[in-house]
């Protein structure tokens, strides 16, 4: 399996629900990012890991806590999500501190809090 | 504060004819550019970028032009196709914090017609 691969697709979570988002990518990178798509707005970064530490978190509130175990793993925990956070949550990776890199992304998670 | 802006949300162009899609940017820091292209319920994909120490960047249809001193770039497509019909962002990249982060603007719906 190649590129990264966002599961699941699709996720609907009531507001007292904790659920997670995974993402995998199998490009040796060393960087992995969060994204959030809402309509008609840029992509929002939300954190930034490089060699499995986080380097950026950019005012997201706590009640979403990213984990990155490895290099190639990211998740990101989500826990009394409030409706607004509904959105295309994207994960992408790089060759982290290495200038002239693009950002590779995986399909997305449609998320819907109910 | 939007770093990256696309001011057209979206454009229609006879197939054939050249696309050209527009964006600025507020922060001199940016060393990199690059263009994505999105379909719906997928993530971007890579299509084009630039560097700044460089004016212009060809790739078969695709070329990237950059204005560094009016903060400005744009990503011409000749000829048009239908299959071009996609939202496209601009992205600028910048690592003083030692990871490279990727700034969006909020896209270019593109139309071809046919």
């Amino acid at each position: 399996e190649t590129g990264v691969t966002q599961t699941p697709r699709h996720l609907v979570m009531g507001m007292t629900n904790k659920k997670s988002l995974k993402c995998e990518q199998h490009l040796g990178h060393n960087a992995m990012y969060w994204y959030k798509q809402s309509a008609k707005k840029p992509l929002e970064l939300m954190f930034v890991y490089n060699f499995k530490e986080q380097t950026e978190n950019n005012s997201v509130p706590s009640r979403f806590s990213p984990e990155c175990p490895n290099s190639s793993h990211l998740f990101l925990h989500l826990h009394t999500l409030q409706p607004e956070d509904s959105a295309l949550y994207l994960c992408a990776s790089s060759q982290g501190g290495h200038w002239n890199t693009e950002a590779f992304f995986g399909q997305g998670t449609r998320l819907t809090v109910v | 504060d939007q770093q990256v802006k696309q001011n057209s949300p979206s454009l229609s162009v006879q197939e054939g004819r050249i696309s050209i899609l527009n964006c600025d940017y507020t922060n001199s820091m940016f060393d990199y550019f690059l263009w994505y292209k999105k379909y719906p319920a997928e993530g971007p994909t890579f299509l084009i970028s630039i560097s700044s120490i460089k004016d212009k960047n060809e790739d078969g249809r695709f070329t990237v032009f950059l204005n560094k001193s009016a903060k400005h770039l744009s990503l011409h497509i000749v000829p048009s196709q239908p299959g071009d019909s996609a939202v496209y962002f601009c992205a600028a990249s910048e690592g003083t914090s030692g990871t490279y982060k990727y700034i969006f603007g909020t896209g270019t719906r593109l139309k071809v017609l046919a």
